[in-house]
This record gives structure tokens, sequence and C-alpha cells, in this order.
């Protein structure tokens, strides 16, 4: 069955901690996306990957950064870095590029800094 | 700046009755238009989508209409079923270049049985 996993579906994180959240898909696709959600904010751009070994920054990439070793693979990591870091965070791919596609999300992780 | 507005946050229908959700965009670039549909926890599921060279679209229950001039689509659901209460997202792309889904805010749907 073909689709994204998140992992873990919940992480909680010290303060000044690093945390990397997990991100694969099994779809063949070219890029891949991190979102993150916050109440009442919709989905905000965090980093974006077209091709292996490449991304760019989103319209939030402050605290954060990305790697992209593998097409099936996209990590996460928040670092101590991002001041609020508790939120619900989303990855998605689409297929063949970026433009005028439907993107598939992964089920989620909720970050909480404890 | 937002780029994708979705004003009303959240809207509340009788079962059996229709569901209107509006979004709003301003950049005259985008030409593809996509709502989904998310449940707590979850991630989002598309839901349906349509190209702007289209003015209307339709699947099953759900129709999403485009009106270029003004800058709006509009996702009907008829009729609502109480199933269908989750928040909408309405998602743009097009942009300079090769740039990702846009969202709006969301709009909160309760269907109340």
């Amino acid at each position: 069955d073909g689709g994204i996993t998140q992992s873990p579906k919940y992480l909680f994180r010290k303060e000044g901690q690093n945390v990397t959240l997990s991100c694969e898909q099994n779809l063949n696709h070219d890029a891949m996306y991190w979102y993150r959600q916050d109440p009442g904010q919709g989905l905000r751009l965090i980093y974006y990957s077209q091709i292996v070994n490449d991304f760019q920054k989103g319209d939030i990439a402050e605290g954060y950064s990305v790697s992209r070793e593998k097409k099936e693979s996209f990590p996460l990591t928040v670092t101590s870095a991002q001041k609020n870091p508790t939120a619900f965070y989303l990855c998605a791919s689409t297929p063949g590029g970026v433009r005028n596609t439907e993107a598939f999300f992964g089920q989620g992780t909720r970050l909480t800094v404890v | 700046d937002q780029q994708v507005k979705q004003n009303s946050p959240s809207l509340s229908v009788q079962e059996g009755r229709i569901s209107i959700l509006n979004c709003d965009y301003t950049n005259s670039m985008f030409d593809y238009f996509l709502w989904y549909k998310k449940y707590p926890a979850e991630g989002p599921t598309f839901l349906i989508s349509i190209s702007s060279i289209k003015d209307k679209n339709e699947d099953g229950r759900f129709t999403v209409f485009l009106n270029k001039s003004a800058k709006h689509l509009s996702l009907h659901i008829v009729p609502s079923q109480p199933g269908d209460s989750a928040v909408y997202f309405c998602a743009a792309s097009g942009g300079s270049g090769n740039t990702p889904l846009v969202f709006g805010k969301g709009t909160r749907l309760s269907v109340i049985a």
C-alpha cells in the first residue's frame, strides 16, 4: 500500500534539545514538503525538496533543517533555535515536480515542548 | 501577506442542507486550486480540484466553482452529512516558478443532525 509515513505520531522535547521528525514515502514522488499547522494558522510551508540533495526554504524555515539524501526520505530537524516548536507537523509529497498537482499528506507528528 | 484567504473560521449547517465554503486569492498567477478536508490529529485528504481553464468541477456531492475575475472560489457540499464535519482548507498553486501549494487558514464545518 503506497503512502507517506510520519513517525513518531507524538513527540516530546525538552527546552534546548534538537529533535528529528521522520517522513518516508513509497509513492516514488519527486517532491517532498514539510508544513506546520498551528491553531487558526492553516498550513505554513517550512521546507521543500524537488529532487535528491536539493531543498529550498519555505515561509517559516528559521530554526529548522532538512536533508534529502534519498528520494523516499525527507527528515525534518527542529533545532533549539526554533522558539515556538510546539505544533502539528505534516509531511507531503507530489509526483513529478510541484506545479498543478495534488499533494499527498502523511498523518502528522504532534511535537510538544515540555 | 496572505495569498489565500478563508475569511470564515467556522460554519454550521443542518444535515441535508447545502454547505458553501468560500476562498479568495490575491495572486493572479495561481492557475490550479484544490480543497482538502482534515480531521483532528490527521493529515489532510484531497477532496476536489479545479484548473483555471474551468469554472466548475463536480464530484458526487462536492462541486467547486471558480470565478477568476473575482479571484474567488467556493466549495458546495450537497446534501451535507454529519461525516462532513471537519476543517476544510483551500489551496492554490501556480505563482512564480515552481512554488508549492499555498494554503488558507481553513474553515471548520459542523454538520448538525
